[in-house]
């Protein structure tokens, strides 16, 4: 059965920094990763997604990086902004249209 | 991408009654999911919904309690059946776009059971 989880759970940093938020799961047979972030009571907006054949996607101040074989995906945010603050979440299927399994989250809160 | 509209955004219910939550996409999409995110917890999967047969449900959720209609490419409906406080949690609709594999969500639809 496959587990998803975050480290770390919380994250409180000033504006400005450099962050790396990370992903791990238990069983490398993916069909591909995504990250998400989510504002308090709202959905998901897709982040970042990373085919089980790639080694990282970037879009604008967001990389994220995939490493199949020991279960790890970071998501990197450069530049941080108080905007930016909300919980990133980590999200794996086994195959194309199963079951996405979520990580818990990180909640990141970015200081003006 | 695909754009996804949840109605209602949020409720608040007696215990005892049944609410059904409506997920409209932008486009015709095969297959649409449906979500409970319960407070402070992360997202689980409660069924699939494919047009044009029965939805599957993952464990731990049945049917006579989350009964889920899909009538066309772009449309679906969960109910929450006989709520309880438990019941209390957002719930999300979501679509693979494009066939990609890549998930896209909709606003979710908060409820509280009294």
């Amino acid at each position: 059965k496959q587990e998803v989880t975050q480290i770390p759970a919380a994250l409180s940093v000033p504006e400005g920094e450099n962050l790396v938020l990370n992903c791990s799961f238990t069983d490398s047979a993916i069909y591909n990763l995504q990250w998400f972030r989510q504002d308090p009571g709202k959905g998901l907006t897709s982040l970042l997604l990373i085919q089980s054949s790639q080694r990282e996607q970037t879009s604008g101040r967001l990389n994220a990086s995939l490493d199949k074989s020991s279960g790890r995906s970071t998501l990197y945010i450069a530049a941080s902004q108080p905007g930016d603050s909300a919980t990133y979440l980590c999200a794996v299927p086994r195959n194309y249209g199963q079951n996405f399994v979520f990580g818990p989250g990180t909640r990141l809160s970015v200081l003006p | 991408s695909a754009v996804i509209s949840q109605k209602p955004s949020r409720d608040i219910c007696q215990r005892g009654t049944s609410l059904t939550i409506q997920c409209q996409v932008d486009s015709q999409v095969t297959m649409m999911f449906w979500y409970r995110q319960q407070p402070g917890q992360s997202l689980t999967l409660i069924a699939t919904a494919n047009q044009g047969s029965e939805a599957t449900y993952e464990s731990g959720f049945v049917i006579d309690k989350f009964p889920i209609s899909r009538p066309n490419l772009t449309f679906s409906t969960l109910t929450v059946s006989n709520m309880s406080p438990e019941d209390s949690s957002i719930y999300l609709c979501s679509v693979d776009g494009g066939g990609t594999g890549e998930l896209f969500f909709g606003e979710g639809s908060r409820l509280t059971v009294l």
